[in-house]
């Protein structure tokens, strides 16, 4: 079964400069999340999409990101215009939910992400 | 304010010994937690987990141990192996349906010298 798959792997660009990245999730995953993570860190949640509409964007500084998820499918994030803190992996996940004793639990299944640089 | 805290961050284990990774959290809202692991330039890769209903689960060399009174979850390998040299996430989980929320510790590295 194929994975989650990103593009592109590495993006450097200069500070104000606009970046786009890319995200396939697995075939049949409703449920789609964008994370920053920077080094050092966990993983911080930037949006989480259920099929094709927003379940949880707190965390998006909209004054420069943006994502959509077209068709409750593939994805795209966008940072325009990009400042030198952006600089992270981004790394998108698409999971699978699956019932418990009653209880819905979630795997998360990770692409490789997005070492972005902005300089 | 970290609501899932590893505490450790880094881990230097000799080949064979156990590893024992570390993670409190302080949301007693958590019903189910999960070890993520992570090698450079690559995503995260799920481990285990565990449910709030459960105090261990195992599987093969990895497992883990669940205490609710005190918090506090551990991973432990054994024996550990070069190849489990990597970053260890611990993440809690909360909500139902669309309310999930998935909450992460900042990772332990693990360091297994041949």
């Amino acid at each position: 079964e194929a994975g989650v798959a990103q593009s592109p792997r590495y993006k450097i660009i200069e500070k104000r400069q606009s970046v786009a990245f890319w995200c396939n999730p697995i075939s049949g995953h409703a449920t789609l999340y964008w994370y920053q993570q920077i080094l050092g860190q966990g993983p911080k949640l930037l949006i989480q999409f259920q099929n094709n509409g927003v379940v949880d964007d707190s965390q998006l500084p909209k004054d420069r990101f943006s994502a959509e998820r077209l068709k409750g499918v593939d994805s795209t994030l966008k940072i325009q215009p990009a400042k030198l803190e952006d600089s992270a992996v981004y790394l998108c996940a698409s999971s699978l939910v699956f019932l418990e004793k009653d209880r819905v639990r979630e795997k998360l299944f990770f692409g490789s992400g997005t070492q972005l640089s902005v300089l | 304010d970290q609501q899932v805290k590893q505490n450790s961050p880094s881990l230097s284990v000799q080949e064979g010994r156990i590893s024992i990774l570390n993670c409190d959290y302080t949301n007693s809202m958590f019903d189910y937690f999960l070890w993520y692991k992570k090698y450079p330039a690559e995503g995260p890769t799920f481990l285990i987990s565990i449910s709030s209903i459960k105090d261990k689960n195992e599987d093969g060399r990895f497992t883990v141990f669940l205490n609710k009174s005190a918090k506090h979850l551990s991973l432990h390998i054994v024996p550990s192996q070069p190849g489990d040299s990597a970053v260890y996430f611990c993440a809690a989980s909360t909500g139902a349906g669309n309310n999930r929320k998935l909450i992460w510790g900042l990772g332990t590295s693990l360091a297994v010298n041949p």
